[in-house]
């Protein structure tokens, strides 16, 4: 199993959409969790981080599963800049700088 | 503040040659890595650093070396080019020393190696 497993997609979704995707994690010690985005041919930039109690941002809902071992990130009445990438990255505990992981991503295109 | 600076952008190597990749972050930020990204997989890191003078390998870290002479400056050598190696390496850096909160990332570097 994947330390880090995202569903790649494509999500294919029309303007005003709400979509959902998720990250699931294998390593019960994971400490924290961010999901990041990133345009084509761009470097990747963090988009939220997502804390125990979850947060949201707006448009964007980021929650916590720790019983599952997934963290999830919702899009309300998407956009059509929302067409990106998104990764996930999961961090395993604050002593292992080693081992910052980050999902292969989730492609996502918003259509008019 | 410029923020994580890469160089070149672009860059065609032959098969055997070495070069330095070059990277710097004017943010003061203790922690630096190097990540590869291949088509349609997600970012692997090579090398990083908690600090000058110290650095430590990733997942990745055949073919490649890395030096932490100074806080800002992060530079990734290729030591003799492979095709493997073609690929988009990005740059990054993060003010918590363990890289455990937000990374910065530069622009990144696009190799071919031919």
């Amino acid at each position: 199993r994947k330390e880090v497993e995202q569903d790649p997609g494509p999500f294919n979704v029309p303007e005003g959409a709400t979509v959902a995707f998720n990250c699931t994690y294998s390593n019960s010690a994971s400490q924290s969790f961010f999901w990041y985005r990133q345009d084509c041919r761009k470097e990747p930039k963090l988009l939220m981080s997502v804390y125990s109690s979850g947060n949201e941002d707006g448009r964007f809902t980021a929650q916590l599963n720790r019983a599952s071992q997934y963290i999830s990130l919702l899009i309300r009445d998407s956009k059509l800049s929302d067409s990106a990438t998104y990764l996930c990255v999961v961090i395993p505990g604050y002593s292992s700088a080693s081992k910052i992981i980050f999902g292969s991503g989730t492609r996502l295109s918003i259509r008019p | 503040n410029a923020g994580v600076t890469q160089t070149p952008k672009f860059q065609v190597l032959k098969t055997g040659q070495s070069m330095t990749l070059q990277c710097a972050q004017d943010m003061n930020h203790e922690y630096m890595s190097w990540y590869r990204q291949d088509p349609g997989m997600g970012l692997r890191l090579i090398h990083y650093s908690v600090g000058a003078g110290i650095t430590d390998q990733g997942e990745v870290p055949n073919g490649y070396n890395v030096s932490r002479s100074t806080t800002e400056d992060f530079p990734l050598r290729l030591l003799s080019a492979a095709p493997s190696q073609t690929s988009v390496y990005f740059c990054a850096s993060s003010p918590m020393r363990g890289g455990q909160g937000e990374q910065y990332f530069g622009p990144g570097t696009r190799l071919t190696v031919t």
